[in-house]
C-alpha cells in the first residue's frame, strides 16, 4: 500500500489566490512527521514546512500552512496568496519512527501552475 | 545555496560503463541520504549514512554501491549502467539520523544520462 497518497497530479490556480494541495498518509507509527517538498523547474527540492504527529497545532511558515487531520490521516498543504514563482512541483513526505528507520517517504508529487 | 554540494551536476555515459557520484552534506550533519528520482518511479530512497556507517537500505539495485567517508562526504556508485539507470541522483543530509523538525536539505541533484 502507498504510505503517501498524493490524488492531484496538476492543479492550476490564480495569482493571488489560495490553493490546497492534497496529501493523505498511512501509517501504524504513533510517532511520525511530515514534510512538505517544493522542487522548481529547476530540480533542487526545497524543505517548506514540517508537520511532527504529536503537535496540537497545524504548521505554518509564511504563506505555507498544513491542514493536519490525524483522525482522516491527512496532511494538506495550504498556499496562500499564490505567487508565479510558486509553479512547481509539490512532494508530501513522512517519516516514520523507529520502525520506519526514520527514513522519508515521497509521493508522486502534484504540479502546480500559478497563472497570472 | 542549501548547503549540500553535489557533482557533477550533469553525467552523460554509455551503458555498461561505472560512474561515481559525489556528495559533501552541509556543515554539521552526519547524516546522508541517496535518492533516484525518475519520472516511473517517483523518488525513490536508494541509502542512508548516519556518521560512516550504512543505516539503512531502500530500493537499492546490487550494481550500485555507496560509501560515507571519515570527512562526511558520500559517493554512490554506478555500475554496468542501464539505459533505466538515466535519472536525477539527489544527496540529502540530516544533523541526526531522524532529521528532526528541519526536514532534510538536498543538494541540487546529479542528472544521469545512459546513452
Amino acid at each position: 500500500a502507498q504510505k503517501i497518497t498524493q490524488t492531484q497530479p496538476g492543479m492550476f490556480v490564480q495569482e493571488k489566490e489560495a490553493v490546497t494541495l492534497d496529501c493523505t498518509y498511512d501509517t501504524s507509527d504513533p510517532s511520525y512527521g511530515l514534510f512538505w517538498y517544493k522542487q522548481p523547474s529547476s530540480g533542487e527540492m526545497i524543505f517548506l514546512i514540517y508537520q511532527g504527529s504529536y503537535d496540537q497545532q497545524n504548521a505554518t511558515e509564511g504563506r505555507y500552512s498544513l491542514n493536519f487531520q490525524k483522525a482522516r490521516k491527512s496532511a494538506n498543504l495550504v498556499i496562500s496568496a499564490s505567487q508565479l514563482g510558486d509553479s512547481a512541483m509539490y512532494f508530501c513526505a513522512m517519516r516514520e519512527g523507529p520502525e520506519g528507520s526514520y527514513i522519508p517517504t515521497f509521493g508522486r508529487g502534484t504540479s502546480l501552475i500559478v497563472h497570472p | 545555496d542549501s548547503g549540500v554540494t553535489q557533482t557533477p551536476k550533469h553525467l552523460i555515459t554509455a551503458t555498461g560503463q561505472r560512474v561515481t557520484l559525489r556528495c559533501s552534506p552541509r556543515s554539521g550533519d552526519l547524516s546522508v541520504y541517496w535518492y533516484q528520482q525518475s519520472l516511473d518511479q517517483g523518488l525513490q530512497f536508494l541509502i542512508q549514512y548516519y556518521n560512516g556507517e550504512e543505516r539503512a537500505k531502500g530500493n537499492i539495485l546490487e550494481r550500485f554501491s555507496a560509501q560515507q567517508f571519515p570527512d562526511l562526504h558520500s559517493e554512490l556508485n554506478l555500475s554496468s549502467l542501464e539505459l533505466g539507470d538515466s535519472a536525477l541522483y539527489f544527496c540529502a543530509s540530516s544533523v541526526d539520523r531522524s532529521g528532526g523538525d528541519h526536514g532534510y536539505t538536498f543538494g541540487s541533484g546529479t542528472r544521469l544520462t545512459v546513452v
